[in-house]
């Protein structure tokens, strides 16, 4: 089975510009989900999903995160402006939706903000 | 707020030393509990999980977590580890309300010395 797709892996931009990644998850997985992980710290959820509605975007900072999941499958999240405390690991991550289950984690796409 | 406390955070052992990795969760509810592990270069990866029955879980590569309910914890357990198990391990805690929220520790660095 094909696992979480992300891209970039890699990304450096400067502050105040814009950049975006995409995910794709793991085909039949309702639930997708985006997490920031800092340096030296374990994933934080910023916004999760349910097919293509949103069932937790509590910590996601609204005024400069986006993050959308049209049709319910492939999902990208957005930044604009980027700050220098942006700097992270994106990771995208999937599961099936429904009763007990795991997420299935993608690589990510390491964020540098310079 | 649910919180999930992982205060190993780098551990040191040479190869065929025993390993106790230590989390604690704050929600008091039933939870389901999982253990990811991520090596270096890799994405995050399911090592183990608990959601009923016997608290003692086994999980791939020789691991194994222990679910003490009073102590509210689910500490990771390895007999003797290899130099592959260098890794970065990390604890994670779902709601039985919301399966599908996932609540991560901070990590464990795992630097294991052939």
């Amino acid at each position: 089975e094909a696992g979480v797709a992300q891209s970039p892996r890699y990304k450096i931009i400067e502050k105040r510009q814009s950049v975006a990644f995409w995910c794709n998850p793991i085909s039949g997985h309702a639930t997708l989900y985006w997490y920031q992980q800092i340096l030296g710290q374990g994933p934080k959820l910023l916004i999760q999903f349910q097919n293509n509605g949103v069932v937790d975007d509590s910590q996601l900072p609204k005024d400069r995160f986006s993050a959308e999941r049209l049709k319910g499958v492939d999902s990208t999240l957005k930044i604009q402006p980027a700050k220098l405390e942006d700097s992270a690991v994106y990771l995208c991550a999937s599961s099936l939706g429904q009763g007990v289950t795991e997420a299935f984690f993608g690589q990510g796409t390491r964020l540098t903000v310079v | 707020a649910q919180s999930v406390s992982q205060h190993n955070h780098h551990v040191i052992l040479s190869e065929a030393a025993s390993l106790e990795l230590g989390c604690n969760y704050s929600y008091g509810g039933t939870v389901n509990l999982f253990w990811y592990v991520q090596y270096p270069g890799q994405h995050l990866q399911l090592l183990l999980k608990y959601f009923s029955g016997d608290p003692l879980v086994k999980g791939i590569k020789g691991f194994e977590a222990e679910f003490i309910k009073s102590k509210f914890s689910f500490n990771l357990r390895k007999p003797s580890v290899q130099w592959s198990d260098t890794a970065e391990y990390f604890c994670a805690v779902t709601p039985i309300y919301n399966f599908n929220k996932f609540y991560f520790g901070s990590g464990t660095k795992l630097n294991v010395k052939p």
